[in-house]
Parts: structure tokens; C-alpha cells; sequence
């Protein structure tokens, strides 16, 4: 298996609303990763998660909170999202952090859109 | 100047066609992927490269350290080829993503 699932596929909420996206992935990589796409740009880091713990914050506003409950599993959690909030949310997962012979795998993303 | 440059920006081939893309980049590196993304948004990774040369299919991913390049070939392209690529480098001081703007190719029937 070397799927990561990411539920739900397309999210529409208004900006009072709180909404949870969802990842999950069993290949046993401690590594999770949330990446922000906006159109025609590349993915940006969002959060890094490195054995459950919370390693890379990239200046995160705090209305996007993320929670990592086990080695399976990656929430991002959404609370009072603007409109330019609105994007592709990847979520990722690797071995291990860093590089050398670590192939990192990407879910389908979730497209969220804030009215 | 971006760390990671790709080119052509955008790419148009009939069917058939051997395509050719590349990927500069000007930070120390420890692996560099080769992504692709089709429209609907999930982004799969075809190579990891730290030397030489890697062959899957029609996909062939090259990387030349000294030069600090690498190059993607697609060869007998088909219109399924379609997507945006994305060269992406493990750089920085957590050896995080580095991401490339994207090569869009659309291979014509």
C-alpha cells in the first residue's frame, strides 16, 4: 500500500465555520507533511510532523491547526478561514524527514473553497 | 533568483514526440524528485535522484551533480502524458522540499 488518503476530496465552508481536513496513510512513515497550493503555483510547506511531533511550523496563521493523533494519521484543522484561504491542500508523508533515499508520497488533496 | 529553475515554463508536442525538461538548481542538495500533477490536483512522484540515471517506461530522469542539473525525457509522447512537472529538491538546512514552478506539457493526438 502506498496510498495517502485524504478525505474529503472538495470542502466548501464559510468563514465562521469549523472544518477538519483529513490524512492517513500505512506505510509506516513517520513523516507528514501539509503543503498549500494556490493556481499555477507550486505547493507550499505548510507543517511538518516528524515522529508525531509538530517539527516544521512555516509561519502558519493559527487558523489552521494541525494535529498529528498517531503515525497514521494527520489532521488540519480550519477555524475562521478567509476567502484567500482557498486552495489545494496536499498532504504527504515520507519515511523520514530529509532526503537521501526518501521518496516522498502525495495524496490527491483536498480543494477547499471559503465563501 | 529561484534555487530550483525549470524550463520551458510551458511545453506543446504532437504525439509521438521525445520531450525533453529540465532543472537547474543553485542549492546543496541531498535528492531531487521528479513530480507530476495532472489537473485534478494529486501529485504523483515518478524519480528520486541523487546520481546518474533512472529508466521507468518512457520516463527516463537524469541528474548531473557537478553541473547542478537534471533533465526529464519522455519519449513516444502520448496525449495521457499531459500534466504539469515538477522538479523538486531536498535543500535547505531541514532538508526540506524545494520546489521547482512547474512545466506545463500538453502532447497533442
Amino acid at each position: 500500500d502506498t496510498e495517502v488518503t485524504q478525505t474529503p476530496k472538495h470542502l466548501v465552508m464559510g468563514m465562521t465555520n469549523k472544518k477538519s481536513l483529513k490524512c492517513e496513510q500505512h506505510m509506516g512513515h513517520r513523516a507528514m507533511y501539509w503543503y498549500k497550493q494556490k493556481a499555477k503555483k507550486p505547493p507550499e510547506l505548510m507543517f511538518v510532523y516528524s515522529y508525531e511531533k509538530l517539527s516544521i511550523n512555516e509561519s502558519v496563521p493559527s487558523r489552521f491547526s494541525p494535529e498529528c493523533p498517531n503515525s497514521s494519521l494527520l489532521n488540519l484543522h480550519l477555524h475562521a478561514l478567509q476567502p484567500e484561504d482557498s486552495a489545494l491542500y496536499l498532504c504527504a508523508s515520507s519515511r523520514i524527514t530529509g532526503g537521501y533515499g526518501n521518496t516522498i508520497y502525495f495524496g490527491e488533496g483536498s480543494w477547499l473553497t471559503v465563501v | 533568483k529561484n534555487e530550483v529553475e525549470q524550463s520551458p515554463q510551458n511545453l506543446t508536442a504532437q504525439e509521438g514526440e521525445f520531450i525533453t525538461i529540465n532543472c537547474s538548481y543553485s542549492v546543496g542538495i541531498s535528492a531531487l524528485h521528479w513530480l507530476q500533477q495532472h489537473p485534478g490536483g494529486g501529485i504523483v512522484s515518478l524519480f528520486m535522484l541523487s546520481s546518474g540515471k533512472k529508466k521507468h517506461g518512457r520516463l527516463i530522469a537524469t541528474i548531473n551533480i557537478q553541473e547542478k542539473h537534471s533533465s526529464l525525457h519522455i519519449t513516444a509522447s502520448h496525449p495521457r502524458d499531459s500534466a504539469v512537472y515538477i522538479c523538486a529538491v531536498h535543500g535547505g538546512s531541514q532538508g526540506n522540499l524545494i520546489f521547482g514552478k512547474g512545466t506545463k506539457l500538453s502532447v497533442k493526438p
